[in-house]
């Protein structure tokens, strides 16, 4: 079945720092993938998606390229802040058929910026 | 635009009672997904309402059951409760046949 797979927490890092968090996946079919971001207390929020190979998912700074050939879908930024502190999380979404999708995601990788 | 909302936000229950959780779907939507977050761990798709229906299923128990109403609201329902059943639950919404899902804020679920 298909699955992802986080680099495993937390993630400490100062303020303007580089972040990757690595996300690879397995997958029967040719899913769309999507990084989830969670505040303390909070749902998820939509931070990305990528819906193809080489496609470039982009936002708040944030980046993840879909790499078909490794399957992974890495995120990157290039400088953290502290309101970046949160819970990360990588997800794919297979198609069921009848137009119907299913999000499978990965354990999540908690981020801890320090000013 | 109002988002995705739920209700309650938090709720204690015991063992072997039932619970009842809500959810609105972000307007224009017509496609509720359910998902279970244990602590630290990735959200768990329970099930998807489309048309009033139960389109897909995950691996839960029939203990777990839904319902989608005609203004495409939800509700999750779980019988016999156990305490490994405490978790978040998260309601996503999405448009028909469009793969990306909208996420509401969670209610925490708590089993004593």
């Amino acid at each position: 079945g298909d699955s992802v797979t986080q680099m495993e927490g937390p993630v400490t890092l100062s303020e303007e720092a580089f972040l990757t968090i690595n996300c690879t996946y397995t997958a029967t079919g040719y899913p769309s993938l999507f990084w989830y971001v969670q505040y303390p207390g909070e749902g998820l929020q939509l931070l990305l998606k990528a819906t193809k190979a080489d496609d470039k998912g982009s936002n708040k700074g944030f980046e993840a390229t879909y790499r078909k050939e490794t399957t992974s879908f890495h995120l990157e930024k290039g400088s953290v802040q502290v309101s970046d502190s949160a819970v990360y999380f990588c997800a794919l979404s297979d198609p069921l058929g009848a137009g119907s999708y299913q999000l499978t995601f990965g354990k999540g990788t908690k981020l801890s910026v320090i000013p | 635009d109002a988002g995705v909302t739920q209700s309650p936000t938090h709720l204690i229950k015991t063992r072997g009672q039932q619970v009842t959780l809500r959810c609105s779907p972000k307007s224009g939507h017509d496609t509720v997904s359910w998902y279970q977050q244990a602590l630290g761990q990735g959200p768990q798709f329970i099930f998807q309402y489309y048309e009033e229906e139960e389109r897909q299923r995950g691996n839960f128990p029939d203990r777990f059951s839904g319902h989608q109403f005609p203004n495409y609201s939800s509700e999750l329902n779980v019988n016999a409760l156990l305490l490994g059943d405490s978790a978040l639950y998260l309601c996503a919404s999405s448009l028909g046949n469009q793969e990306t899902q909208y996420f509401g804020p969670g209610t925490r679920l708590l089993v004593l």
